[in-house]
């Protein structure tokens, strides 16, 4: 156990529908980053907070959102989803805002039918 | 940014050979390379890391080289064991010293052992 929480672990929805994935960091990391892996792909970075702000975005579409809540908890929000979308979504956490171990969680499966 | 290139996507050994994964990356900044095993199903997970004041780093049956000239690492797995079977990703990164700080993986190793 990483001391990573995910939820949900799986998720069905429709296309153009909106979803949630929430994680709560390991106790004690301010660091949050989201991953999303697909099919026969790697690991791609969506986004990183650090301590309730953002501090770096990779290739995240435009209807995609999230933030990180006083708590330190983060949520990804996906919007508009299209069948591409269905992937798993990996968050991660860490002590240190720029460097060291990743923590992962176990992944929320979305499918988008 | 930084780009991580893997091979090979796919390692089929005998169990008790030797597995080697190679990556390579493109910012020169990068000082942290890290690798992550992710078993079917599972969350990936750290099983070796090297930063670039070193040049190897054992742990048991794994070990990690790094080649900063070359801009290459790699990974070597000796007695490899069917629990060894899984998807291997390298990554890069670099802490405080300009470049990217945001792991970049690549895009994975599938290692069969076969028993």
């Amino acid at each position: 156990d990483s001391g990573v929480t995910q939820t949900p672990k799986h998720l069905i929805t429709a296309t153009g529908q909106r979803v949630t994935l929430r994680c709560s960091p390991r106790s004690g990391d301010l660091s949050v980053y989201w991953y999303q892996q697909s099919l026969d792909q790697g690991l791609q970075f969506l986004i990183q907070y650090y301590n309730g702000e953002e501090r770096a975005k990779g290739n995240i579409l435009e209807r995609f959102s999230a933030q990180q809540f006083p708590d330190l908890h983060s949520e990804l929000n996906l919007s508009s989803l299209e069948l591409g979308d269905s992937a798993l979504y990996f968050c991660a956490s860490s002590v240190l805002e720029n460097t060291g171990e990743l923590f992962f969680g176990e992944g929320s499966r979305l499918t988008v039918l | 940014g930084e780009n991580v290139e893997q091979h090979p996507s796919t390692l089929s050994v005998q169990e008790g050979d030797s597995a080697v994964i190679k990556c390579t990356y493109s910012d020169s900044a990068s000082n942290y390379f890290p690798w992550y095993k992710q078993e079917l199903g599972k969350r990936p997970q750290l099983i070796i890391d090297i930063r670039s004041n070193v040049g190897e780093k054992k742990d048991q049956r794994i070990a990690v080289t790094l080649n900063k000239t070359a801009k290459h690492f790699s990974l070597h797995i000796t007695e490899t064991q069917p629990e060894d079977s899984a998807v291997y990703f390298c990554a890069a990164s670099s802490g405080g010293s300009g470049g990217s700080y945001i792991p970049t993986f690549g895009r994975g190793t599938s290692l069969i052992v076969h028993p």
